[in-house]
């Protein structure tokens, strides 16, 4: 079993529909966790560290189930902009800096 | 400086040449990571530095490969005897904490 599994999509979505991506980890120890978005040709950007309460930032909503081990990301009215990979990265268990990278999932949001 | 900064942006070397490959990370962050990407791939950990203490070269993937940081600032990739599959985007991050800031790579192919 991978450590970081992701669906590798891609989800093909219009303007304006609400997506939501899951993510499975494996390790139960790990820490931290977070949403990178990663455009084609391009180096991985953080979107958004993922919190046990859940979190928001606009139209992006991070949730956590440690009881489950998964971590989802829900993008809310996509705009043509959000077509990109999105990554699940989570913490390693032994060293919390070190970060164990998903294969990313695959959005394209057409008009 | 204000981002991570590699060096070269391309790299085109020909089969059993060594190539270097350098990153220059954010002032003050301790924490460098090299990653690799080959198309259409998730990212493959290479190597880890922080601050003083012994790298994790965990994920080196042969002994043709080695890093060193120099100051805690500098960090070079060393390829040696350069095969065909070792032809990826390098990316170099640095992290003062939870997040990684990633340069915009190496391209580097190997003919």
């Amino acid at each position: 079993r991978k450590e970081v599994e992701q669906d590798p999509g891609p989800f093909n979505v219009p303007e304006g529909a609400t997506v939501a991506f899951n993510c499975t980890y494996s390790n139960s120890a790990s820490q931290s966790f977070f949403w990178y978005r990663q455009d084609c040709r391009k180096e991985p950007k953080l979107l958004m560290s993922v919190y046990s309460s859940g979190n928001e930032d606009g139209r992006f909503t991070a949730q956590l189930n440690r009881a489950s081990q998964y971590i989802s990301l829900l993008i809310r009215d996509s705009k043509l902009s959000d077509s990109a990979t999105y990554l699940c990265v989570v913490s390693d268990a032994g060293n919390n800096r070190k970060l164990i990278w998903g294969l990313g999932t695959s959005l394209a949001v057409n008009p | 400086g204000a981002g991570v900064s590699q060096s070269p942006s391309n790299k085109v070397t020909e089969k059993g040449k060594d190539v270097e490959l350098r990153c220059d990370p954010i002032s003050g962050h301790t924490a460098l990571y090299w990653y690799r990407q080959s198309l259409g791939q998730g990212l493959e950990f290479l190597i880890y530095f922080q601050g003083n203490s012994a790298p994790d070269k965990s994920g080196l993937p042969s002994d043709r490969f080695s890093a060193e940081r120099t100051g805690g600032s500098v960090s070079t990739l060393t390829i040696q005897r350069t095969q065909q599959e070792d032809s990826a985007v390098y990316l170099c991050a640095s992290s003062a904490g939870w997040g990684y800031t990633f340069g915009s790579g190496t391209r580097l192919t190997v003919v």
